[in-house]
């Protein structure tokens, strides 16, 4: 049975810095891997999806990583800023869509 | 344009009735979900309708029933509200099924007295 864990729960950086999240994941037999943000009352925003074909993809300031046989993704924010504050969350496609419970993340100015 | 829609937003309903949850999808996806994200912020799949067909039904009470007219929208009804059922629904759409990259609605908060 596919877990998905986020490490760690919350983050709080001063404005400016790089960042690391992860996401890992207990079953390699995935389709792809998916990072969401998700903004207090609102939905969740896709921000990266990464093919279990692929090592990386990266949109703007954020890249993310996967490596499948260590089950492991990382997402990388540079330069971070005030609105990045949000949670964000991993979504790993197996037999079916598998949720981490999310890093929230606060960017102090 | 709003591309997944939610309606309502919030709703505060007394244990024991019955409500409805709307959502619809103006992306042209063939496949949209509801999922409930409990307190703990995990997100667990209720529902996913492909071309109004049910694709995936998880272990949810049966006082939940989706209800899809056409492609575009993906109505959810409960029956008998009770207080677990207190959560945050999304909506969700993709075209195509697994693996794909899936859209989310802003949510439908429901709170049960």
């Amino acid at each position: 049975k596919q877990e998905v864990t986020q490490i760690p729960a919350a983050l709080s950086v001063p404005e400016g810095e790089n960042l690391v999240l992860n996401c890992s994941f207990t079953d390699s037999a995935i389709y792809n891997l998916q990072w969401f943000r998700q903004d207090p009352g609102k939905g969740l925003t896709s921000l990266l999806l990464i093919q279990s074909s692929q090592r990386e993809q990266t949109s703007g300031r954020l890249n993310a990583s996967l490596d499948k046989s260590s089950g492991r993704s990382t997402l990388y924010i540079a330069a971070s800023q005030p609105g990045d504050s949000a949670t964000y969350l991993c979504a790993v496609w197996g037999y079916q869509l598998i949720w981490g419970a999310g890093t929230k993340l606060i960017i102090k100015p | 344009d709003t591309a997944v829609s939610q309606t309502p937003k919030y709703l505060v309903t007394q244990m024991g009735n019955d409500k409805s949850i709307k959502c619809e999808q103006n992306l042209g996806h063939d496949t949209m979900y509801w999922y409930k994200q409990d307190s703990k912020k995990f997100l667990k799949i209720m529902f996913s309708y492909n071309n109004k067909e049910l694709i995936i039904n998880e272990t949810v009470p049966n006082r939940f029933s989706p209800k899809s007219p056409d492609k575009a929208h993906l109505n959810l009804h409960i029956n008998s509200l009770e207080l677990g059922d207190s959560a945050v629904y999304f909506c969700a759409s993709s075209q195509g099924g697994k693996g794909q990259p899936q859209h989310f609605g802003d949510g439908t908060r429901l709170s049960i007295l």
